[in-house]
């Protein structure tokens, strides 16, 4: 049983132009959520992150959006870059004290020149 | 700063064979987890430590997997005996220490493990 989905594979923009990857997670306790960048043969690096009093969170290009009602939250790259070409899971913490993680099975996000 | 060192990089075994993976975290991090991300999953955490004691192992395969972490700094996964599910890529983070914040989780570029 999925807690965190990411239902779309794969995802095709032209460089300059918007990115949108989406998430959905089955449990409305959850309060802290987060976006891993992951290129091929290199481990996950953080990119942002949201926590559940907020439903907005910026940094430079990247901006999630959280709908809790919705239990739906969403990455927003604006302008796609070709070096933002790379798989992007999203991530949940399911337990506060143990910052134990739940991630997504990923969005291969591809930017075209 | 030295990012979290993992090796080897890459592994060919047989199934029955044992394993094992070598982590080292970045420098004063407390918080060592290992991870196994089978191709077109997300990573699945396996195993937490916090120094050198267990926060959580809930879901680590403990009738063939086993880590440990001795003396708080580097770690060790093996796997004895290998089944061919096993096959995947073998994650290592850290952070600074529980509490800090998440968001903080620093992965190491992680093993590949295939299991024939």
């Amino acid at each position: 049983d999925q807690q965190v989905k990411q239902n779309s594979p794969s995802l095709s923009v032209q460089e300059g132009r918007i990115s949108i990857l989406n998430c959905d997670y089955t449990n409305s306790m959850f309060d802290y959520f987060l976006w891993y960048k992951k290129y091929p043969a290199e481990g996950p690096t953080f990119l942002i992150s949201i926590s559940s009093i907020k439903d907005k969170n910026e940094d430079g290009r990247f901006t999630v959006f959280l709908n809790k009602s919705a239990k739906h939250l969403s990455l927003h790259i604006v302008p796609s870059q070709p070096g933002d070409s790379a798989v992007y899971f999203c991530a949940v913490v399911t337990q506060g004290g143990s910052e134990k993680l739940v991630f997504g099975k990923g969005t291969k996000l591809t930017v075209n020149p | 700063e030295a990012g979290v060192a993992q090796s080897p990089r890459y592994k060919i075994i047989e199934k029955r064979q044992s394993v094992a993976f070598w982590c080292n975290p970045i420098s004063g991090h407390a918080t060592l987890y290992w991870y196994q991300q089978i191709l077109g999953q997300g990573p699945k955490l396996l195993i937490q430590f916090q120094n050198n004691g267990v926060v959580d192992d809930s879901q680590l395969p403990k009738d063939r997997f086993s880590a440990e972490r001795l003396k708080g700094v580097d770690s060790t996964l093996k796997i004895q005996p290998a089944k061919l599910e096993d096959s995947a890529v073998y994650l290592c983070a850290s952070s600074l220490h529980l509490g800090q914040g998440v968001g903080t989780q620093y992965f190491g570029p992680g093993t590949r493990l295939l299991v024939l």
